[in-house]
């Protein structure tokens, strides 16, 4: 079982639609992240957010707006998004400011977007 | 900055055979390693990870991976291939930093 909760499980949306996906951790973590990923390849990082302020944005397109509401919450609020847009995206966190932080992110099980 | 290198995107191996994953790494600090496995449709899932104390580390699974500095090498292992492990296998880096380099993963098809 996974302590990186992430909903929907899947998510079908029109280039015109507004919708969000959601993504909860209770392990006292204090970075969160969104990865994208398309078959057959690694995940690719979006978004970093350390003590729930935003430390990475790894170029993304305005029509990915991250919210980090609370430290056990990240979102992602998706506008006017494009059928290459379409993939698999992951949420995960990480202890940070801890004494023994390597980097180990735990992730989620991911949300399924397909854009028609 | 840290990189690692999987060569061979997919690799066959037959059931009860030994797993063999190879991975090189690339790091200007002391390097924390990770192998993760995900399965279809499903998140990552972390198998074993090397963080300065044996270089012989034990996963899930019936995985172990060895670190080898002189190589710059995290390989993956495990003695005997079982059908359930078809899945596809990510290493990675971190420099401690909370950024992770994966690499570009291998595709494992286990044939009965």
């Amino acid at each position: 079982d996974t302590e990186v909760t992430q909903t929907p499980k899947h998510l079908v949306m029109g280039m015109t639609n507004k919708k969000s996906l959601k993504c909860e951790q209770h392990m006292g973590h204090r970075a969160m992240y969104w990865y994208k990923q398309k078959a057959k390849k690694p995940p690719e990082l979006m978004f970093v957010y350390s003590y729930e302020k935003l430390s990475i944005n790894e170029s993304v397109p305005s029509r990915f707006s991250p919210e980090c509401p609370n430290s056990s919450l990240l979102n992602l609020h998706l506008h006017a998004l494009q059928p290459e847009d379409s993939a698999l995206y992951l949420c995960a966190s990480s202890p940070m400011g801890q004494e023994m932080n390597t980097g180990e992110l735990f992730f989620g099980e991911g949300s399924r977007l397909t854009v028609l | 900055a840290q990189s690692v290198t999987q060569l061979g995107s997919h690799v066959s191996v037959s059931e009860g055979a030994l797993v063999l994953l190879r991975c090189n790494y690339s790091s200007s600090v002391p390097p924390y390693l990770f192998w993760y496995v995900q399965y279809p449709n499903q998140g990552l899932q972390l198998l074993l990870k090397y963080t300065s104390a044996a270089t012989l580390v034990k996963g899930i699974n019936g995985f172990e991976a060895e670190f080898k500095k002189s190589e710059t090498s995290f390989h993956l292992t495990k003695p005997s291939a079982h059908m359930s492990d078809a899945a596809e296998y990510f290493c990675a880096v971190s420099g401690g930093n909370n950024r992770l380099a994966f690499g570009k993963g291998n595709q494992v098809v286990v044939i009965p």
